[in-house]
């Protein structure tokens, strides 16, 4: 079956720092991928999104590219700021997003002034 | 556009009694769907409807559990005699059709949650 499987936190960072959140994936065919963050108290917001391979999706500085090589989808924002602590959530959907999302157990991250 | 809305917000109930939420999807989204995030863990993926029609559901999604979404707008979720395990935050969450126009299609819209803790 799809499964997703990212880097275990928390993690830590100074304001400033550069921030890669790793996800990797296991699916059949030519899933879309997904970052979805949560901040405390609020639910599921899409960060972003990629539909095909080589695809880089990006939003509010993130960024992350769609690898079929290497099944990844790996998070990246070159300046982090205190206002991203937030659990971060790698996902996927085989059906472009019109049915289940397979999600990943989250990466909460705390940014440090 | 007031977003996916559910409520309660919060359920405290004791073992062996039943619950229900609530979930408004977004409007005009045909799609609608529940997910369960235990603590420390992503959402798992229960069931979805289309319209009225229920399409998926999870092994996840034992006897006790039912979904209706009678008339394709709102959603309910049902426990019937809840356990210890059950307690967790039930997400919901809606998509527009593949038809709609001028809005991303294939993204699901999250509501916050009801947080069921079982006594």
């Amino acid at each position: 079956g799809n499964s997703v499987t990212q880097m275990e936190g928390p993690v830590t960072l100074s304001e400033e720092a550069f921030l890669t959140i790793n996800c990797t994936y296991t699916a059949t065919g030519y899933p879309s991928l997904f970052w979805y963050v949560q901040y405390p108290g609020e639910g599921l917001q899409l960060l972003l999104k990629a539909t095909k391979a080589d695809d880089k999706g990006s939003n509010k500085g993130f960024e992350a590219t769609y690898r079929k090589e290497t099944t990844s989808f790996h998070l990246e924002k070159g300046s982090v700021q205190v206002s991203d602590s937030a659990v971060y959530f790698c996902a996927l959907s085989a059906y472009g997003g019109y049915q289940k999302v397979t999600f990943g157990t989250g990466t909460k991250l705390q940014v440090i002034p | 556009d007031t977003g996916v809305s559910q409520n309660p917000r919060h359920k405290i109930t004791k073992r062996g009694q039943n619950v229900t939420f609530r979930c408004d999807p977004i409007s005009e989204h045909n799609r609608l769907y529940w997910y369960r995030q235990t603590l420390g863990q992503g959402p798992e993926f229960l069931t979805y409807f289309q319209n009225e029609a229920q399409l998926e559901k999870s092994r996840l999604l034992s006897d006790r559990f039912s979904a209706e979404r009678p008339k394709g707008s709102f959603s309910t979720l049902e426990i019937q005699r809840t356990e210890q395990g059950d307690s967790a935050m039930y997400l919901c969450a809606s998509s527009p059709p593949p038809s709609a126009n001028r809005v991303p299609k294939n993204i699901q819209y999250f509501g916050a949650g009801t947080r069921l803790s079982v006594l």
